[in-house]
């Protein structure tokens, strides 16, 4: 597509149940990055994917947290018993290589109740 | 490891005024830089980028930022100010071998009429 595409754009969840958030790259962009961002704060760097491999997954803040990325295009982040603290919003970004500039998705809101 | 700092939180400007926005980084080898801007509800987009050679880069929207090695600074700058302009500002630093950048907390730049 033209862009990043997230989906959803919002998530409202209950604690404790599972989310998934989807990113679509741009195509033909071999590296994607997922960041979060709080409230009134900066980005912080969640993983990294070259193709279909993670090289960087150094800021998954535990193990509930998760990410996969299939035919070196569609990723999607797993969070596993949402905690109140991950409400954020979740960007993905892509670009055509490692340490190329990156350019961003829209986001997903995530609440969690 | 790399860091930004933005130490500006919010700045307002009258329209058609001048603008400078701070950005600070720590990184021990030549840096990659950028800014952003991400306007509410909305991704980040692009502005410019620095990766080598001449250290006046020119972004879009009338943007400039000027690389100074000896102050460890890339600070924003455009000579009249909309409106428009009106969002959240990132400084961000990488490095040419791929993964995450780094990002500042964002300066929010507010514009009167």
């Amino acid at each position: 597509g033209a862009g990043v595409s997230q989906s959803p754009s919002n998530k409202v969840t209950e604690k404790g149940k599972d989310v998934e958030l989807r990113c679509d790259p741009i195509s033909g962009h071999t590296a994607l990055y997922w960041y979060r961002q709080r409230l009134g704060q900066g980005l912080e760097f969640l993983i990294y994917f070259q193709g279909n491999s993670a090289p960087d997954k150094s800021g998954l803040p535990s193990d509930r947290f998760s990410a996969e990325r299939t035919g070196e295009s569609v990723s999607t982040l797993t969070i596993q018993r949402t905690q109140q603290e991950d409400s954020a919003v979740y960007l993905c970004a892509s670009s055509t290589t490692g340490g190329q500039p990156q350019h961003f998705g829209d986001g997903t809101r995530l609440s969690i109740l | 490891a790399q860091s930004v700092t933005q130490p500006d939180i919010h700045i307002t400007v009258s329209e058609g005024a001048s603008l400078e926005l701070r950005c600070n980084y720590s990184y021990g080898a030549t840096p990659y830089l950028f800014w952003y801007v991400q306007s509410p509800g909305q991704g980040l987009q692009l502005l410019l980028k620095y990766f080598s050679g001449d250290t006046l880069v020119q972004g879009i929207k009338g943007f400039e930022a000027e690389f100074k090695r000896s102050q460890s600074s890339f600070n924003l700058r455009k000579p009249s100010v909309h409106w428009s302009d009106a969002a959240e500002y990132f400084c961000a630093v990488g490095t040419s071998t791929a993964s995450k950048l780094t990002f500042g907390t964002g300066t929010r730049l507010q514009v009167t009429l």
